[in-house]
This record gives structure tokens, C-alpha cells and sequence, in this order.
């Protein structure tokens, strides 16, 4: 059956830098998302993806957060300056209409330190 | 605006237990209902949905009504399994307020244990 793959599963990284959270979505899928869950709160909604374009982003999604579709298969997120804050894990799905069940990957643990 | 709030857990049940986890929803339109199941190491998956009031999704013995008076879509079981041990998350899904492409409002997760 196919699934959407996130890598890594765990990510350490120090305050101030960069990095980029990559996901494979199911390959016939033409609408992806980024939501995230801080430890014992909600997974929240972050950006919303279609026809190469952001369509959706939540007010959490600042411009120290950017999405891209660089070569067709995978979907990345990318965060520029990374914040003790931003520590969650980040959830990457896809859906292949709308609208449709979103199949989501098994997630990336990010740690700021 | 839009959200869900759910029964806090754990939730620890013997097994064949019959279990309920309340969930209740705010929404400004006419929302899709879906529960979703995380087992251990997995992502979510959904578990079942309902897309209009009085809807009943179902799935594995699970089920969930959709009530629009009460604005709620509670997740039932009559006897629950080991292997249903996972976190059930409750969300809906708002197409009516322009968000065409199915932005999800979760509520917080709900861990469920089930012994032997």
C-alpha cells in the first residue's frame, strides 16, 4: 500500500540554524500539508500546497518557514533560523483530490537546543 | 473560529471494555468529521469520517455519529482490543469557510490503553 515516507524520523539542530524537514508524498497526490505537534498541545495546520503554489499557511507560518516541490517527488519544509520553539514534531501528508482523505507520513521529531 | 476539543487522556481499558472518547467541535460552516488512530512509530491514519450531520462513519467497530445539535461526533467501541492501544485524535475539516483544500483542525489526542 502506498505511504508517505518522512526523513528524517529525529533532527537535532542548535538554535540559529537552518533545516529541512523532506517528505515523499503518495505519488499520484496532487495536495500536501505541513502540521506539527509541540509536545501535550494539538496538531496544528501549518501550510497547504497545490499546483506549485502555497495555498493556505497558518499564522504560525512565518517567513522563517518555506515549503518547496523540487523535483516532483518529494515535498520539503524548510525552517531559515530555528527557534527553541519550533521543537515538535512536524507531520508531512498528502491527499490526491479534494475533498479527500489526507495520508500522512510517520512524522520528524525536531529538537531545538 | 474553528476547533475541536476532545476528552483528555490516558484512557486505560481492560479488554472487551467498551469505550467512548468525547469529542465536541466549533466550526463557522458546514464541517467534514474524522477521527484519526496513531499507533506507536506510525503517522496518523484515518479511522472514519462523516461529512454530514447525522452521519454515521464506521470502521474496524469503531463508530461516530455526527450531531449537529450537539455538535458532537463522540468515538464509540463496544469491546475494545489490545491492538487498539494508540492515540485517537478527533478533527474536522471546514470546507464552507473558503479553505478549499481541507485545512484539519485536530483536538489535542487521546491516548488509549487496553490490557489483557
Amino acid at each position: 500500500e502506498p505511504e508517505v515516507t518522512q526523513t528524517p524520523s529525529h533532527q537535532v539542530t542548535q538554535m540559529g540554524q537552518e533545516v529541512i524537514l523532506r517528505c515523499v508524498p503518495i505519488s499520484n497526490h496532487l495536495y500536501f500539508y505541513w502540521y506539527r505537534q509541540i509536545l501535550g498541545q494539538k496538531v496544528e495546520f501549518l501550510v497547504s500546497f497545490y499546483n506549485n503554489e502555497i495555498s493556505e499557511k497558518s499564522e504560525i507560518f512565518d517567513d522563517q518557514f518555506s515549503v518547496e516541490r523540487p523535483d516532483g517527488s518529494n515535498f520539503t519544509l524548510k525552517i531559515r533560523s530555528t527557534k527553541l520553539e519550533d521543537s515538535a514534531m512536524y507531520f508531512c501528508a498528502s491527499s490526491a483530490q479534494q475533498p479527500a482523505e489526507q495520508y500522512f507520513g510517520p512524522g520528524t521529531r525536531l529538537t531545538v537546543t | 473560529g474553528d476547533s475541536v476539543t476532545q476528552m483528555e487522556g490516558p484512557v486505560t481499558l481492560s479488554e472487551e471494555a467498551f469505550l467512548t472518547i468525547n469529542c465536541t467541535y466549533t466550526a463557522t460552516g458546514y464541517p467534514s468529521l474524522f477521527w484519526y488512530v496513531q499507533y506507536p512509530g506510525e503517522g496518523l491514519q484515518l479511522l472514519l469520517k462523516a461529512t454530514k450531520a447525522d452521519d454515521k462513519g464506521s470502521n474496524k467497530g469503531f463508530e461516530a455519529t455526527y450531531r449537529k445539535e450537539t455538535t458532537s461526533f463522540h468515538l464509540e467501541k463496544g469491546s475494545v482490543q489490545v491492538s487498539d492501544s494508540a492515540v485517537y485524535f478527533c478533527a474536522l475539516s471546514d470546507q464552507n469557510r473558503g479553505s478549499t483544500l481541507g485545512r484539519l483542525y485536530f483536538g489535542r489526542g487521546t491516548q488509549l490503553t487496553v490490557w489483557p
